[in-house]
């Protein structure tokens, strides 16, 4: 989606490593998110921010951490990977934290083996 | 915890027909509630909303119905078309001003041409 990118798109990675993905995005929007999605759970939040440096937990953030150093990149690091962490992931964006209209980028497929 | 529930994973329409599709949810602080679709190997894109003092809105071929002592949503699609055909998450937000949306676990919509 405009604005908002995902990398990598998808990634195989082992057991026991650890991984990060990237959020970059060119709205200046003070909001980000990290979602799961899983089949028969939907979306689920793993962290968010709401500004630099500002994070916090959302509902399945165990063995997941977040940064957000800059006001465009949000990074989610798996410290270290297991079976249960394969899903989609996406990122999105809000301009006012009102939860109206989020953007949506392209979502990452994480696969650990 | 669920508090968002779509009940039907699926739902297969004639084409210009309606599709209905159908959301519960628990959390009585929501103050609005949103629809999402997701194409495949895309993110989801915002399509409607409707704020919990109402109990309708339109938006062209696209109607959100809320019922609140039921606790129940719906999302009338008339006429259905065959590029409707896509997975659809209800979400409700609540009151803070993070932008914390809280989705249910989708529901695949098939329109038959």
């Amino acid at each position: 989606d405009a604005g908002i990118t995902q990398s990598p798109r998808h990634k195989v990675t082992e057991t026991g490593t650890p991984v990060t993905l990237r959020c970059h995005q060119t709205e200046n929007h003070r909001y980000m998110y990290w979602y799961r999605q899983d089949p028969g759970h939907g979306l689920r939040l793993i962290h968010y921010s709401y500004g630099v440096k500002d994070t916090d937990k959302g509902e399945v953030s165990d063995g997941y951490s977040v940064s957000r150093s800059k006001t465009e990149d949000f990074l989610l690091t798996l410290e270290s990977a297991t079976s249960s962490q394969t899903s989609v992931y996406f990122c999105a964006i809000s301009e006012t934290g009102q939860g109206i209209g989020y953007t949506f980028g392209s979502g990452t497929r994480l696969t650990v083996v | 915890d669920q508090q968002v529930k779509q009940n039907s994973p699926s739902l297969s329409v004639q084409e210009g027909r309606i599709s209905i599709l159908n959301c519960d949810y628990t959390n009585s602080m929501f103050d609005y509630f949103l629809w999402y679709k997701k194409y495949p190997a895309e993110g989801p894109t915002f399509l409607i909303s409707i704020s919990s003092i109402k109990d309708k809105n339109e938006d062209g071929r696209f109607t959100v119905f809320l019922n609140k002592s039921a606790k129940h949503l719906s999302l009338h699609i008339v006429p259905s078309q065959p590029g409707d055909s896509a997975v659809y998450f209800c979400a409700g937000h609540g009151s803070s001003n993070t932008g914390k949306l809280i989705f249910g676990q989708g529901t695949t919509l098939q329109v038959k041409p």
